[in-house]
C-alpha cells in the first residue's frame, strides 16, 4: 500500500488566494482526519470524517476553512481567502475506527 | 476535555543510554493510547498502540506502558542510538470513531 498520499507537498501563496489541499487515504480505511501542526500549538485536529460523513468540525478555525470527502478515496481541505496566520503544516491521516492512525507526509503551507 | 501532556519537551542523551519518555492525560476513560515518531519535515509514524485493557506493548527496543487509573503512559527506549533522534508524540483516543488528542511531543537527541 502506498500509504496516505497528500498533495501538494509545499504550497506558497499570497494572502487572499484560495488554497486547496488534497488527500488520498489508505484503501479500506473509513476514518479520515485533517490536522494542522505549528510550533506554538502542536498538532490540532481540524475535522474528521467517518464513512465520508463529517463528524466533528469544531476544530476548523473559521468559515474560511472547509473540507469535503466526496468519496472514500479522496478528501480536500480548502482555505478561502488564505491569511498569513494559516501558515502551517497540514496533515491528513486515516485509520479503521479505533485503529492505528496513519499519516501522510503533510503539506507545508506558506501564506505571504 | 481531554488534555495530553508530555514531559520533558526536549531530552539529550549519549548513545547507549536507556531512557523514558512520559505522557499524562487528564481523563482516564480512554479507548487506546498511541505513540508516534516524527522526523523533521516528515509525517508521523505509528510506533505502538496500547488498548485500554492492556498494560504494555513492546516492539524491538521500545516498550510502552499504560496506567489508566493514574492517567499515565511511558515509552521506554533501550540502548538508545543516534537514529532514535526524533520527536516522540503521545496521543489518546477517547472512544472508537473519534479523533486522537495529541501531546506536544518530546524531542529526543541521541549523540554518538
Amino acid at each position: 500500500d502506498a500509504g496516505v498520499i497528500q498533495s501538494p507537498r509545499h504550497e506558497v501563496t499570497e494572502m487572499g488566494q484560495e488554497v486547496t489541499l488534497r488527500c488520498k487515504p489508505i484503501s479500506g480505511h473509513n476514518s479520515l482526519f485533517w490536522y494542522r501542526q505549528t510550533m506554538m500549538r502542536g498538532l490540532e485536529l481540524l475535522i474528521y470524517f467517518n464513512n465520508n460523513v463529517p463528524i466533528d468540525d469544531s476544530g476548523m478555525p473559521e468559515d474560511r476553512f472547509s473540507a469535503k470527502m466526496p468519496n472514500a478515496s479522496f478528501s480536500t481541505l480548502k482555505i478561502q481567502p488564505s491569511e498569513p496566520r494559516d501558515s502551517a503544516v497540514y496533515f491528513c491521516a486515516s485509520s479503521h475506527p479505533g485503529g492505528a492512525l496513519h499519516f501522510g507526509n503533510g503539506t507545508r503551507l506558506t501564506v505571504t | 476535555k481531554q488534555e495530553v501532556t508530555q514531559i520533558p519537551a526536549a531530552l539529550s542523551v549519549p548513545e547507549g543510554e536507556n531512557l523514558v519518555l512520559n505522557c499524562s492525560f487528564t481523563d482516564s476513560a480512554i479507548y487506546n493510547l498511541q505513540w508516534f515518531r516524527q522526523d523533521p519535515g516528515k509525517g508521523l509514524t505509528s510506533l505502538l498502540l496500547i488498548q485500554s485493557s492492556q498494560r504494555e506493548q513492546t516492539s524491538g527496543r521500545l516498550n510502552a506502558s499504560l496506567d489508566k487509573s493514574s492517567g499515565r503512559s511511558t515509552l521506554y527506549i533501550a540502548a538508545s542510538q543516534p537514529g532514535d533522534s526524533a520527536t516522540y508524540l503521545c496521543a489518546v483516543l477517547t472512544k472508537a470513531g473519534t479523533a486522537l488528542i495529541f501531546g506536544k511531543g518530546t524531542t529526543l537527541s541521541v549523540s554518538s
